[in-house]
């Protein structure tokens, strides 16, 4: 079974930026893994950030970016703001099944 | 406006088949460009990709369930029926259902994608 791996945790002062990765066990990350990126608050549904690696969705404020950097797929916050603080999922697939991250909580202090 | 509602029961008894239903609006299982996707959270931990299905009945199941797992859609009707059968306590999660794209008019990019989610279900296997 393909494991995609994040950091458990990473820690950010406000107004500062972050990188969180995605790494998949089958070796380096391309675009061809359609990397998906969704931030989840306590007690609230996923939302979706970005998809197809780099790509916003209208809702997604410009201060996330997605990247590959270094055969992962990257998630960039920058300017972080208190309410950029929650759990961060990457999603890959592999051969049109799609196997999520172990997530990332980041946490603004 | 896109929505999705996940709908089923919240308790199942351990051995017993779970079918859950995303009812959708906004949008049509006939859109040859969409799809709708399974996930599923247990308390306290991660999300888990499921399976999905397009308009064109194109389907995918994770590896590890496979067996137990079966998705359907009814057009019509304008929902995506998920069962897992055999039931067991570990399979205790919120389930979520999302659509999916698979084509990205604005960069003409295929790839799977997910944009709009359901609140979730919370399903309890206890005997």
């Amino acid at each position: 079974q393909t494991v995609v791996t994040q950091e458990p945790s990473l820690t950010v002062s406000p107004g500062g930026t972050v990188t969180l990765t995605c790494a998949s066990s089958t070796g380096a990350v391309t675009g061809i893994y359609n990397p998906n990126w969704f931030q989840q608050k306590p007690g609230q549904a996923p939302r979706a950030l970005i998809y197809n690696t780099n790509n916003r969705h209208s809702w997604t404020p410009a201060r996330f970016s997605g990247s590959l950097l270094g055969g992962r797929a990257a998630l960039t916050l920058s300017a972080v703001q208190p309410e950029d603080e929650a759990e961060y999922y990457c999603l890959l697939y592999f051969g049109g099944r799609g196997v999520f991250g172990g997530g990332t909580k980041l946490t603004v202090l | 406006q896109v929505t999705l509602k996940e709908s089923g029961p919240v308790l199942v008894k351990p051995t017993e088949t779970l079918t859950l239903t995303c009812t959708v609006s906004g949008f049509s299982l006939s859109n040859a460009r969409m799809g709708v996707s399974w996930i599923r959270q247990p308390p306290g931990k991660a999300l888990e990709w499921l399976a999905h299905i397009f308009s064109n009945d194109e389907k995918s199941y994770t590896t590890s369930l496979k067996s137990r797992l079966s998705i359907s859609k009814d057009t019509s009707k304008s929902q995506v029926v998920l069962t897992v059968t055999n039931m067991d306590p570990v399979d205790t999660a919120t389930y979520y259902c999302a659509r999916t794209l698979n084509y990205d008019i604005l960069t003409g990019y295929w790839g799977n994608y997910f944009d709009y989610w359901g609140q979730g279900t919370l399903v309890t296997v206890s005997s």
